[in-house]
């Protein structure tokens, strides 16, 4: 069965530094991979998502994320964050070969974007 | 901007009542799902619906679980006999044509079994 890491529960930074998030799933066989971000109290909003092509992917405000097959991995970049920019991060990825869409998410990554 | 919507926001229940979470999902979708995440825990699958029926469960989908798509637009979970471990933030999904396309979320309900 699909799974998914996030290696980091809680990311510190300081405003208008670079950051990556890390996230490693554990098959590479025909995988969709999305980040996810929530702000409080709110739903999730799609950030950027994989389905083939080019490894690297880019999303709103600002953000990108490179698929490496080899690694198992889809770590998700922002080269300047801003405090708006805190929040919950999930990566996820879905079964591409499937009968549906279903999502398996990480634990999560707190992005705290410190002044 | 389309949106997903739940209802209530925030459900308080004592054990062994039923509860039904709402949803409307985007009106033009055809994928719908729940998922549920307990407090400081990941985002769990629950279901999967398509086509007027369950295209797919997770284990934590028992018979205690309902879903149903009543007249068109909403998209419910019913909890028949609630248990305390069934507190959770529970999540409506909905998705277009095909299982790979974006899946938008709703806000959100907290459900609280006393």
């Amino acid at each position: 069965a699909q799974s998914v890491t996030q290696l980091d529960s809680q990311v510190p930074v300081f405003e208008e530094a670079p950051v990556e998030l890390r996230c490693n799933y554990s098959s590479s066989v025909s995988v969709y991979l999305f980040w996810y971000v929530q702000y409080p109290n709110q739903g999730l909003q799609l950030l950027l998502k994989y389905l083939s092509g080019s490894t690297l992917v880019k999303g709103i405000n600002g953000f990108e994320a490179e698929f490496n097959k080899s690694q198992t991995s889809f770590h998700l970049r922002k080269p300047s964050v801003h405090i708006s920019d805190t929040a919950e991060y999930f990566c996820a990825v879905t079964d591409g070969s499937g009968n549906t869409g279903k999502l398996i998410f990480g634990q999560g990554t707190t992005l705290q974007v410190k002044p | 901007e389309p949106e997903v919507t739940q209802t209530p926001s925030h459900q308080v229940t004592q054990m062994g009542q039923e509860v039904i979470l709402r949803c409307v999902p985007i009106s033009n979708h055809l994928y719908f799902y729940w998922y549920r995440q307990i407090l400081g825990q990941k985002v769990e699958f629950l279901v999967s619906f398509y086509n007027n029926e369950i295209s797919e469960k997770s284990e934590i989908f028992d018979d205690q679980f309902s879903v149903e798509r009543p007249d068109g637009s909403n998209f419910t979970l019913k909890i028949r006999s609630t248990k305390l471990e069934d507190s959770a933030m529970y999540f409506c999904a909905s998705s277009g044509f095909h299982r790979s396309d974006t899946q938008y979320f709703g806000p959100g309900t907290r459900l609280t079994v006393l």
